[in-house]
């Protein structure tokens, strides 16, 4: 079982419509957890970053965190075809804040 | 606020040949900078923990002596890549912690080497 798993995709979402990304980990003594937007041929961005539980809303993004259930979401509300990119979900678990990554899901607005 | 820079964007070198790749924290001291590797479809893979001031902490499987990483101030951590060869063609990023106060990793554009 991976640390950090995410579903690949493609994720295919109209234009306007609610894209819902998912990440599930394994270690239950992750502490802090992030989501990173990547374009092709391009570095990561950070998105979010969450540390408690509930939800945490930065304009279009919201981010989930569900502890006892070990998942965290993203909800990017109002689809833009420029939201397409590759999503990852990281998390750290000790003080060397190593970013634990999931392989990232693909999503794709459609116009 | 939090910009990391990397220099070159691009390199193309011959095989055998050493590659620096420097990445720099513009407006922030970052005690902790990491490298990391993207083969094309892949996720990231760290190499390696860098810390200012001390030697670095490679992952399992990384060669030290092949990837030589160098953190002598707040601001500037370097990669080189020594006698590079074709399966060592990969887009390299590094990624700094702006301090104590934060474990948020903010990334520079990467660097993509070629090696012929």
């Amino acid at each position: 079982q991976k640390e950090v798993e995410q579903n690949s995709g493609p994720l295919s979402v109209p234009e306007g419509a609610i894209a819902s990304l998912n990440c599930t980990y394994s270690d239950r003594g992750s502490q802090s957890f992030f989501w990173y937007r990547q374009y092709s041929g391009k570095s990561p961005e950070l998105i979010m970053s969450i540390y408690s539980n509930g939800d945490k809303e930065d304009g279009r993004f919201t981010a989930q965190l569900n502890k006892a259930s070990q998942y965290v979401s993203l909800l990017i509300r109002d689809s833009q075809p420029s939201d397409s990119a590759t999503y990852l979900c990281a998390v750290t678990r000790d003080s060397n804040y190593q970013l634990i990554w999931g392989a990232g899901t693909k999503l794709i607005i459609k116009p | 606020g939090a910009v990391v820079s990397q220099h070159p964007s691009r390199v193309i070198c011959k095989s055998g040949t050493s590659v620096k790749i420097e990445c720099r924290s513009l407006d922030f001291q970052a005690t902790t900078m990491f490298w990391y590797r993207q083969f094309p479809k892949q996720s990231l893979m760290l190499m390696a923990t860098s810390n200012e001031g001390s030697k670095a902490t490679y992952e399992q499987g990384v060669e030290k002596d092949k990837f030589l990483i160098n953190h002598a101030s707040l601001t500037l951590s370097t990669l080189t890549v020594t006698s590079a060869h074709p399966e060592d063609s990969s887009f390299y990023i590094c990624s700094a912690l702006p301090g104590q106060r934060t474990d948020t990793q903010y990334f520079g554009p990467g660097t993509r080497l070629t090696v012929l």
